[in-house]
């Protein structure tokens, strides 16, 4: 049983558009939810991360949306660039469990000059 | 600073053969963990750790084995390789008071 399911699994915006990837999650006790980029032969780095007492967050071109009552997080990739080409995997994970972190299965997003 | 080390990057194995995956940080980090990434899946947890001498297991621990004698190195064991253990395999680190992970470069192993 998948706790966070991601979509779409890919992607193809052109540059200057917007990238838009969305998950879910079931578990109301997770507390932090980040995302990771990750290149072709590269391990994940984290991009951007939110706490569910928030219902935004911002750092340059990249946003966070949460919506805690439906249980939803997405990313937004704003005026995409070709080196925004990349993997993005969405997580979570709870104090309470130790702070292991629960992944979504990926979005690959090409961003096409 | 290194960061999170692996080695090999590449291996092939025959079904059956042991191996050892290495891991290493250099950031005197308390938290180490062992994932595998295989396409549409994420990255799934295998093993983990709290410290020297602490090790637990994660979501698909079965056919892995894992110490952590020291702060710095975290190798995963593979005890009789199967083909459904072909897969990339990253090792990461945290400190005790962060949620941000470090992950290492990555080791792809394939099983025949």
């Amino acid at each position: 049983q998948q706790q966070v399911k991601q979509s779409p699994q890919s992607l193809i915006v052109q540059k200057g558009g917007i990238s838009i990837i969305n998950c879910a999650y079931e578990n109301t006790a997770f507390d932090y939810f980040p995302w990771y980029q990750q290149f072709p032969g590269k391990g994940p780095a984290l991009l951007i991360a939110i706490r569910p007492d928030v219902s935004e967050k911002k750092e340059g071109r990249f946003t966070i949306s949460f919506n805690k009552s439906a249980k939803q997080f997405s990313l937004h990739i704003m005026d995409s660039q070709p080196g925004d080409s990349a993997t993005y995997f969405c997580a979570a994970s709870s104090k309470a469990a130790g702070n292991k972190l629960t992944f979504g299965g990926g979005t690959r997003v090409l961003v096409k000059p | 600073n290194a960061g999170v080390t692996q080695t090999p990057k590449f291996q092939v194995l025959k079904t059956g053969q042991s191996m050892t995956l290495q891991c290493a940080q250099d950031m005197n980090h308390e938290y180490m963990s062992w994932y595998r990434q295989d396409p549409g899946m994420g990255l799934r947890l295998i093993h983990y750790s709290v410290g020297a001498g602490i090790t637990d297991q994660g979501e698909v621990p079965n056919g892995y084995n894992v110490s952590r004698s020291t702060t710095e190195d975290f190798p995963l064991r593979l005890l009789s390789a199967a083909p459904s253990q072909t897969s990339v395999y990253f090792c990461a680190s945290r400190a005790g008071g962060s949620y941000e992970q470090y992950f290492g470069p990555g080791t792809r192993l394939t099983v025949t």
